[in-house]
Parts: C-alpha cells; structure tokens; sequence
C-alpha cells in the first residue's frame, strides 16, 4: 500500500532529544491514528486525527505532540525522548468502511 | 473505555489443522471488529471484518463468528498453511462517535509442516 508512506524506517536518538516521525497518505482520508507496538501490549492508540487541524489524544499520549496542517501528513513529536518510548510506530488511515491502512512502521530506539 | 482481550498468546497448529483465536470486549456499544495479521516486521494488514448486524462472515479459508450476548468474536482459520504464521490482532470499535480502533494484544500463530 504506497499509499501510506512513513519515515523514517529505523531511528536511534539519545534521551532528552526531540524526534518527528513522518507519516504521509496519498488517499485523502480524514481519519489518521499513531499507534505504538510493543512486546505484550500489542497497538496502543497515542494520538489521531478526524481532519485537519483536529487532534486528540488516545491511550499513551503523554510525551507526544502532534499537528494536522494538511490532510495528508501527520508528524508525530517526541518532545524529549526516553528509553520507555523505544518501540515500532505505525501510522494509519482510514477509508470507506472503517477499515485501516497502516503504514510500514518507524522503529525507534531511544539510547 | 473499551478493553479487547485476546487468547492464547501464541498458538501453535500442524499443517492442515485448524486454528481458533478468540476475543472478548467490554463496551456492548461496539459496532466494529475486524481481524489483522502481521507478518515478521511487517506492516499490519486487514484480513476480515465484521459488523454487529452479522453473526458471521467467510472468506475462504478464514471465518469470524460474533456473539454480541456473550460480547465474544473469534477468528478461524481452516486447513492451516506455513505462510499463515503471524501475529494474528483482534481489534473492536467502542460507539464513541469516532472510529478508533482498541486492539488485543495478540496471538502468534505458528503452524508447522
């Protein structure tokens, strides 16, 4: 699904950096999510998007920032990294049908 | 909020079995449940899905059963093959007005020839 496009694929930054993870759809869907995978947690909803310029927060937002200029990207912020935010981020949209697409993950690791 | 459980945690099945993963949910409101499978460092991908109208939905070898008295809905998988291995997610969408999803927390299928 190129469609959904993130970046980057792998990202290593020391604690206390701020990091932007890229997330970008070509489909012009309203809704956008950002979900945290980790061992034993499966996905976590940290933050999503009904349209632009509307944000709120899911289950994990803390530590997190994000933004909806565009319909089509959804950057999410790591305003000051920690070791507990080391994990794979998907982003995801949703179509027609409330199916989601997600994008192939950014796996971050917070040294 | 809505809570998803999911069992077991990982599954393991011969070639040609057939495997079962279940799901519960608490909000009795929920509208939505659809199954992902997620391969090895890949992405999450949809395989089925079904609405609370339905009690039950096939698609070849792959079937999901809901039983909103019980708020309950399994995935089956029949005449399992290698490439069914994966991490299998249950997910449920609380009638919220908005349609984020709550997943469980996984089942790793294996299945061995």
């Amino acid at each position: 699904d190129a469609g959904i496009t993130q970046s980057p694929r792998y990202k290593i930054t020391e604690t206390g950096r701020q990091v932007t993870l890229m997330c970008h759809q070509t489909w012009s869907h309203s809704y956008m999510f950002w979900y945290r995978q980790d061992l034993g947690h499966g996905l976590r909803l940290i933050y999503y998007s009904a349209a632009a310029d509307i944000t709120d927060k899911g289950e994990v937002p803390d530590g997190y920032v994000v933004s909806r200029s565009k319909t089509e990207n959804f950057p999410l912020t790591l305003e000051s990294a920690t070791r507990s935010q080391t994990s794979v981020y998907f982003c995801a949209s949703m179509g027609q049908g409330n199916g989601y697409t997600f994008g192939s993950g950014t796996r971050l690791t917070v040294v | 909020g809505e809570n998803v459980e999911q069992h077991p945690s990982t599954l393991s099945v011969q070639e040609g079995d057939s495997a079962v993963i279940k799901c519960t949910y608490s909000d009795s409101a929920s509208n939505y449940f659809p199954w992902y499978k997620q391969e090895l460092g890949k992405r999450p991908q949809l395989i089925i899905d079904i609405r609370s109208n339905v009690g039950e939905k096939k698609d070849q070898r792959i079937a999901v059963t809901l039983n909103k008295t019980a708020k309950h809905f399994s995935l089956h998988i029949t005449e399992t093959q290698p490439e069914d291995s994966a991490v299998y997610f249950c997910a449920a969408t609380p009638n919220t007005g908005f349609q984020k999803l709550v997943f469980g927390t996984g089942t790793r299928l294996l299945v061995s020839p």
